[in-house]
């Protein structure tokens, strides 16, 4: 089976540097994904890790150690516009990819 | 631009209807599709892989004779809720990604509310 954990929620000011942390376990890894998701939108895509080390994409940066089986997501100068749910999610082998997602992680970002 | 589209945004119907969602890759074919179902405040928890020309692989505890897919072309996947009650109302979400291109991302619909009286 495949599960993954990450904080329920997290609070930051405009202008701060957030990670969210994701640890999973599964059966076949085949990459991990973060996605954002405002609230009644569909999730869109942030980034994406197949190998260890940190990918850059902007104000968002993710990072992948898959001996830890662990990842972040790490967000800087924070923005009002970036509150929303953070998911983290499993690649797994086969039947063209399927994602697994975590609980999501809720980002409040305050004046 | 969307490179999946998702049909209708929003449904209210009495309890007893069967109600079909479709899912569209633009600009790509897809031979795999995957439905997505959310609670609010929930995760997305996938529901099935659709797969064109065959039939649907689905997750363990979800009914195949209440949410039927079908998958009849490369660009085109429906979900059928069937006979929905109360408790079928959710969010749907539909997602496809490009496996014609190497090392693509999923892209998700704009999904579809679904509100069952």
């Amino acid at each position: 089976g495949q599960s993954l954990e990450q904080p329920s929620e997290v609070t930051a000011v405009e202008g701060a540097i957030v990670q969210i942390n994701c640890t999973y376990q599964t059966s076949g890894f085949y990459g991990l994904s973060w996605y954002q998701q405002h609230d009644g939108g569909a999730p869109t895509f942030l980034s994406y890790n197949a190998l260890d080390g940190l990918e850059e994409t902007g104000r968002f940066s993710s990072f992948l150690s898959r001996s830890d089986s662990y990842g972040y997501l790490l967000l800087q100068e924070l923005q009002m516009k970036d509150s929303a749910s953070y998911f983290c999610a499993v690649r797994g082998h086969g039947q063209g990819g399927k994602l697994i997602f975590g609980q999501g992680t809720e980002l409040s970002v305050k004046p | 631009g969307a490179v999946v589209s998702q049909h209708p945004s929003r449904v209210i119907c009495k309890s007893g209807t069967s109600v079909k969602i479709e899912c569209r890759s633009l600009d790509f074919q897809a031979t795999t599709m995957f439905w997505y179902r959310q609670f609010p405040k929930q995760s997305l928890m996938l529901m099935a892989t659709s797969n064109e020309g065959s039939k649907a692989t689905y997750e363990q505890g979800v009914e195949k004779d209440k949410f039927l897919i079908n998958h009849a072309s490369l660009t085109l996947s429906t979900l059928t809720v069937t006979s929905a009650h109360p408790e079928d109302s959710s969010f749907y979400i539909c997602s496809a990604r490009n496996q014609g291109r190497g090392n693509q991302p999923q892209h998700f619909g704009d999904g579809t509310r679904l509100s069952i009286l």
